[in-house]
């Protein structure tokens, strides 16, 4: 069954304190992984695609790579800015198109 | 340059009853797709149109319907509501392939009572 896990639920960070967040699927015709972050109240803000195993992206302080089962996101140095809800999400290819599987996300807190 | 529109933000509907919710894409963006968001599954996919068409569906039931119009916008429909429909449903659009960078709406939060 194809399906994507986010690890860990939640996690507080001391401002300045670096850390990964974990996103693994088991889906078959994987199309592409997506981070988002969500701030409560509002829509998903798109952050990565990656297509292929050993692809890095970064933005500021994030940095996202993915291998054949997992991506992670790093947080290099938090800012409480920083302090959103995580998703990952990934397109793949089934019978009939393609299909959009999520997590239920990461939720972080960075703590000045 | 707008962002993606989606009406009402609000919505309080009587079990039995339908809905439809509309999406405003960003101009140019061709490709909107639906998403149920609720705190125990949280996001799940319903489906995408793109030019008018509907390209890709999640596996929900035929309760829920949609369609784009030629200018993009789309809309969304539920009938015969239940009380598990209540969630936030949120729109996305890219412009072209499916979610290649997706830009989200701010959702339109619907309670059925």
């Amino acid at each position: 069954e194809d399906q994507v896990t986010q690890s860990p639920e939640a996690l507080r960070l001391q401002e300045g304190e670096s850390s990964s967040l974990n996103c693994s699927y088991t889906v078959s015709g994987l199309r592409g992984l997506f981070w988002y972050r969500q701030d409560p109240g509002k829509g998903p803000e798109f952050l990565f695609t990656l297509y292929s195993a050993g692809e890095e992206k970064e933005k500021e302080r994030l940095k996202a790579t993915l291998t054949k089962k997992e991506s992670f996101l790093h947080i290099t140095a938090p800012k409480p800015e920083d302090s959103a809800t995580y998703l990952c999400a990934v397109q793949a290819r089934v019978h009939t198109g393609n299909q959009f599987y999520f997590g239920t996300g990461t939720s972080l807190t960075v703590i000045p | 340059k707008a962002g993606v529109t989606q009406t009402p933000r609000y919505l309080i509907k009587t079990r039995g009853q339908q809905v439809t919710l509309s999406c405003s894409p960003i101009s140019g963006h061709r490709s909107v797709s639906w998403y149920q968001q609720t705190p125990g599954q949280g996001l799940q996919f319903l489906f995408e149109y793109f030019s008018e068409t509907q390209r890709n569906k999640g596996n929900f039931p035929g309760r829920f319907s949609g369609r784009q119009f030629s200018n993009s916008r789309s809309e969304m429909n539920v009938s015969t509501l239940e009380l598990g429909d209540s969630a936030l449903y949120l729109c996305a659009s890219s412009w072209g392939a499916l979610n290649t960078e997706a830009f989200f709406g701010q959702g339109t939060r619907l309670t059925v009572v």
